[in-house]
């Protein structure tokens, strides 16, 4: 069974310039969760989507959205790129919202944004 | 909202020692806490959880403690291997939160052979 997966990878970009991130769930999963690692701030939640809703959101400006689609996919972008967004953005996936033993959330690799 | 604190920041023990990490949650409310790590290069890994109505799980070399009154719970790991090096995250949800976590801030695990 593949895990999650997100792309790019990697990404370079300059202040005030938009980007967005992708990430494919297990197969079956419904819920997908972004959260951003940094290390001054460590990892925060961003947003959860599930059945294509948007069911919780973080401390996070309006400049960071998302939005998931009917194969439960997700993209998450950010506008008006600024210093601080330079993170590592993570997706989680689970069968449904909520934690529990029997609702594991499996995270990606990760997307390594890098703000010039 | 919720809070975790997670201590320490730094553990180094020779292998075969056992190691403790501890976390406080202040949200009366939370119910469930999982532990994730995560290794170089990769995203957190879930290697146990405990929900608010169990005192200990164990599985293999790992046990959770979970002391709801003192709100705090605590990971540890016995016979400490090399391959057990790596960045530890606490965490805790509610059930209205959905698959909100709150993370403590991570403890780096250094197994020395």
């Amino acid at each position: 069974k593949a895990g999650v997966t997100q792309t790019p990878r990697y990404l370079i970009k300059t202040r005030g310039q938009q980007v967005t991130l992708s990430c494919s769930p297990i197969s079956g999963h419904r819920s997908v969760s972004w959260y951003q690692q940094t290390p001054g701030q460590g990892l925060q939640f961003l947003f959860e989507y599930f059945s294509e809703t948007q069911r919780n959101k973080g401390n996070f400006p309006g400049r960071f959205s998302g939005r998931q689609f009917s194969n439960s996919r997700s993209e998450m972008n950010v506008s008006t790129l600024e210093l601080g967004d330079s993170a590592l953005y993570l997706c989680a996936s689970s069968l449904l919202p909520g934690g529990a033993s029997y609702n594991e959330q499996f995270f990606g690799p990760g997307t390594r944004l890098t703000v010039l | 909202g919720e809070n975790v604190e997670q201590h320490p920041s730094t553990l180094s023990v020779q292998e075969g020692d056992s190691a403790v990490i501890k976390c406080t949650y202040s949200d009366s409310a939370s119910n469930y806490f999982p532990w994730y790590k995560q290794e170089l290069g990769k995203g957190p890994q879930l290697i146990i959880d405990i929900r608010s109505n169990v005192g200990e799980k164990k599985d293999q070399r790992i046990a959770v403690t979970l002391n709801k009154t003192a709100k705090h719970f605590s990971l540890h790991i016995t016979e400490t291997q090399p391959e057990d090096s790596a960045v530890y995250f606490c965490a805790a949800s509610r059930e209205t939160s959905g698959s909100r976590l709150t993370f403590g801030e991570g403890t780096q695990l250094t197994v020395n052979p």
